[in-house]
Formats: C-alpha cells, sequence, structure tokens
C-alpha cells in the first residue's frame, strides 16, 4: 500500500521565517509527486515533480525531489499570512491513471 | 474559466436520508475524482473515471455509496442511506487523461448527517 508522510504535522511561524516542509512516500513504481495548497476550500496545486534533483520555483515557494531517499521539500522564503494554509503532498504511479495517494499535510500559520 | 463545479456547497440532514451530490468537471477533462476529506483521515480517494467509465473504485467504503457519471460533463455520489460517520468535506476533481496532468479540486461539498 503507497504510504505518504508529511511533516511537522503543525508549524507556527512569524511573517518573514522561512519554512521548509518534509514530505516521504513509499510507492510502488513512482511516477510523480505533487504538492498541493489548501485554504479553506479547495486544494490548489502548486508543483508536479517527477526528477529528481531538479528544482521547480513559483514566487516564493520553491520544491525538490529526490527519487533515492524518497523525499521532497517544500520551501517558502519571506513568508506572508496569506501563506497559511495546509500544504498536502501526493504521490502518483505508473500503473494506477491518475490515481493520488495524500498526506495527511502540514498546518502552516503564519503570524504578523 | 470555469473550474470544476460542485453543488451543493453545505447538506444538512438527518441519518437514513439520501443525499446526492453533484459534480461538474472543467470542460475537455477526461478523469473525474470523488474525494472525502475528514479530520482523522486526511484525503481519501473513493473513486475514480476516465471517459466515463469507473476505473477504480476501491476506495468506496461500502454498498451505501454510489457514484455514476452518465455523461463527460456530470458526475454524482449518491449515500443511502445516510449515516452520521458520513460527514465530511466531499471534493470532486478532474484532469486531462494523460502523464504529468495534474488534478483540479472543487470547493467541496461540506456533508452533515445528524
Amino acid at each position: 500500500e503507497d504510504k505518504v508522510v508529511q511533516s511537522p504535522l503543525s508549524l507556527v511561524v512569524h511573517e518573514g521565517d522561512t519554512v521548509t516542509l518534509n514530505c516521504s512516500y513509499e510507492v510502488t513504481n513512482f511516477r510523480s509527486l505533487l504538492w498541493y495548497k489548501q485554504e479553506k476550500k479547495a486544494p490548489t496545486f502548486l508543483f508536479m515533480l517527477t526528477s529528481s534533483g531538479i528544482e521547480k520555483k513559483s514566487g516564493r515557494l520553491s520544491s525538490i525531489l529526490d527519487k533515492k531517499e524518497l523525499f521532497s521539500i517544500l520551501n517558502i522564503t519571506a513568508t506572508q499570512t496569506g501563506d497559511s494554509a495546509i500544504y498536502l503532498c501526493a504521490v502518483e504511479r505508473e500503473t494506477s491513471g491518475s490515481r493520488l495517494t495524500f498526506g495527511e499535510g502540514t498546518q502552516l500559520t503564519v503570524n504578523p | 474559466d470555469a473550474g470544476v463545479i460542485q453543488s451543493p456547497r453545505h447538506e444538512v440532514t438527518e441519518m437514513g436520508q439520501e443525499v446526492t451530490l453533484r459534480c461538474k468537471p472543467i470542460s475537455g477533462h477526461n478523469s473525474l475524482f470523488w474525494y472525502r476529506q475528514t479530520m482523522m483521515r486526511g484525503l481519501e480517494l473513493l473513486i475514480y473515471f476516465n471517459n466515463n467509465v469507473p476505473i477504480d473504485d476501491s476506495g468506496m467504503p461500502e454498498d451505501r455509496f454510489s457514484a455514476k457519471m452518465p455523461n463527460a460533463s456530470f458526475s454524482t455520489l449518491k449515500i443511502q442511506p445516510s449515516e452520521p460517520r458520513d460527514s465530511a468535506v466531499y471534493f470532486c476533481a478532474s484532469s486531462p487523461l494523460g502523464v504529468g496532468q495534474p488534478q483540479h479540486f472543487g470547493d467541496g461539498t461540506r456533508l452533515s448527517i445528524l
């Protein structure tokens, strides 16, 4: 059974801090790892990672995948209160179509 | 562009009643997914369709749950009879078929069974 473990489960920081969120996984026939941000409603897509060592970047957010050690990190620099959300990590198998297995998520709170 | 549209946004009903949740995927997306999110279990896949055909329903909790996709622009998730433990947020997501296509989620239906 596929397994995704995120850490920490909860994190409280001050505006301007840099945070690193972790995601480790066990999956048969790995295809990709995805990061989503969930505020009050729908999870919104951030990144899809398929290759090791290639950083994906969008503004203050960046992510990288290590397929040898089976983990990914999501970095947020110069955090803002609008970054407060649950960050979800998910993995996709080669053989499962688009089926995703999600981790529990990291609840990030950014205080002013 | 319109995203994934779900209805109703909130549903409160008494146990034993039938509940029907609706989803309109993004136009052109051939894969549709139903998820359930709870504090205890996080986000779990219930069932997904490719080209209107159910591919994997192993996440459907029991026979009280059923899902249909009669055409490319509409899907329903039905619970009958409903029970308090079914209370959760139910999300629908869609994506194009093929490799490297992320799923896009609707805003969800918050279901409360009393």
